[in-house]
């Protein structure tokens, strides 16, 4: 079974654009969560989309936006890029499937550069 | 306080002993925890989940849950130097998303 896939793996953009990342999860999740990754902060929660609708939400600005699909794939729009948004974006999924334990597997994430 | 927190290291073991990582976590209503594995410039990958108090094991990896004391633990037996790597302990507490700490770095030694 493939993985979770993420497009693009490397983005530069400067600031003040925006910018679309895309997250395919593994066949048959439904759950698709987006984590922002940098060495001082860490592993971030960003927000988690299941059945197209939006899950629940961390703490960030609401430059950061999501959206999903109905064949689950998963977009998060990041506006007006700041340099301090530069960091790595993982995508996980997760069967979300009662009685079964849900965990998350993540694809190789998207390292973006903010200049 | 942190609500999930790991022991920073960096932590270097020599080839073959056992390594001990530790995680805890301030929600006391968390119910699932997880263990990833993250090599420099990879994303993380799981290792092992557990939910019940007790060990479990898988290979030479035992994770430990001691959800009284809030306290979650990664033994890795017969550590090879391709366990070297960032360990992320991640819990699943009453908001349902995972939060992870800040991670362990190990260094196996050969």
């Amino acid at each position: 079974k493939a993985g979770v896939t993420q497009t693009p793996r490397y983005l530069i953009k400067t600031r003040g654009q925006q910018v679309t990342l895309s997250c395919s999860p593994i066949s048959g999740h439904r759950s698709v969560s987006w984590y922002q990754q940098t060495p001082g902060q860490g592993l971030q929660f960003l927000f988690e989309y299941f059945s197209e609708t939006q899950r629940n939400k961390g703490n960030f600005p609401g430059r950061f936006s999501g959206r999903q699909f109905s064949n689950s794939r998963s977009e998060m729009n990041v506006s007006t890029l700041e340099l301090g948004d530069s960091a790595l974006y993982l995508c996980a999924s997760s069967l979300t499937k009662a009685g079964a334990e849900e965990t998350q597997y993540f694809g190789p994430g998207t390292r973006l550069l903010v200049l | 306080q942190k609500e999930v927190e790991q022991n920073s290291g960096p932590l270097s073991v020599p080839e073959g002993a056992i390594a001990s990582l530790n995680c805890t976590y301030s929600d006391r209503v968390s119910q699932s925890f997880f263990w990833y594995r993250q090599y420099s410039g990879k994303s993380p990958e799981l290792i092992m989940s557990i939910y019940s108090n007790g060990d479990k094991e898988d290979g030479r990896f035992t994770a430990q849950l001691n959800k009284a004391s809030q306290y979650v633990s990664l033994l890795i037996r017969d550590s090879q130097p391709s366990d070297s790597a960032t360990y992320l302990c991640a819990v699943r507490g009453s908001a349902r998303q995972l939060t992870f700490g800040s991670g362990t770095q190990l260094t196996v030694l050969p």
